[in-house]
């Protein structure tokens, strides 16, 4: 079955520590897709970033930067320099590919709060 | 360019009212997904929609649910006579094409919370 886990209920950091969330996944499917979103206090959810599980170059954006490593079924997220912008609660996301194309059948783990502190 | 657009914010119900959630989906966007956020959880898959269509039931509580998105308006996540369990944030999200979830193009609105007291 599909299944994400985000070991790390919270996290505490003080201002311009690095900090790396842990996302590891379960799933069937050769194809599929990971993604990353923040959802800040404030409740919205924002799209960080997305892979397909056929891609698993490292991305670099920013101050934040994403390993994927099949062989380990992960898919973590790295805070470099982190900010009290940064504070939020942070969810991995697993979606595989259903024939036909997707139903939005997201399936999320349960969520790691960063707290930065300055 | 408004984004998705969820109403109301906040919402109290007592036990055995009834509680309607609306959602206007991003312009343009003909494709709606609620998802529900217990506590201290991630958010859960309920219902997919197109247009007067349901296309994804599958995450939808079998009784006291229902959702619609009408031709016309806002897609709506309608919950009868509410127990205490249904105290959540319930989520909506859009997109423009249908393979929204592959291509990462799932815009969700800042959900609804409903407080069953």
């Amino acid at each position: 079955a599909q299944k994400v886990t985000q070991a790390q209920t919270e996290i505490s950091v003080v201002e311009k520590e690095d900090v790396t969330l842990d996302c590891v996944y379960e799933t069937r499917d050769t194809t599929y897709y990971l993604f990353w979103y923040k959802q800040p206090p404030s409740g919205e959810l924002v799209f960080l970033i997305r892979r397909n599980s056929f891609d698993e170059q490292n991305e670099i954006s920013g101050r934040y930067s994403w390993n994927f490593q099949k062989s380990t079924s992960s898919f973590n997220f790295t805070i470099t320099a982190s900010q009290v912008v940064d504070s939020a609660v942070y969810f991995c996301a697993l979606s595989e590919r259903t024939y036909g194309g997707s139903q939005g059948n997201l399936i999320f783990g349960k969520g790691t709060k960063l707290s930065v502190k300055p | 360019n408004a984004g998705v657009m969820q109403n109301p914010r906040h919402l109290v119900r007592r036990r055995g009212q009834e509680a309607r959630l609306r959602c206007s989906p991003m312009k343009g966007h003909s494709h709606v997904y609620w998802y529900r956020q217990l506590p201290e959880e991630g958010l859960k898959f309920m219902v997919y929609l197109q247009k007067e269509n349901i296309i994804d039931e599958s995450g939808m509580p079998k009784e006291r649910f229902s959702a619609e998105f009408p031709k016309e308006g806002p897609s709506i996540l309608r919950i009868q006579q509410v127990v205490r369990g249904d105290s959540a944030a319930y989520f909506c999200a859009s997109s423009l094409q249908r393979l929204a979830v592959n291509t990462g193009e799932l815009f969700f609105g800042e959900g609804s919370r409903l407080t069953v007291l």
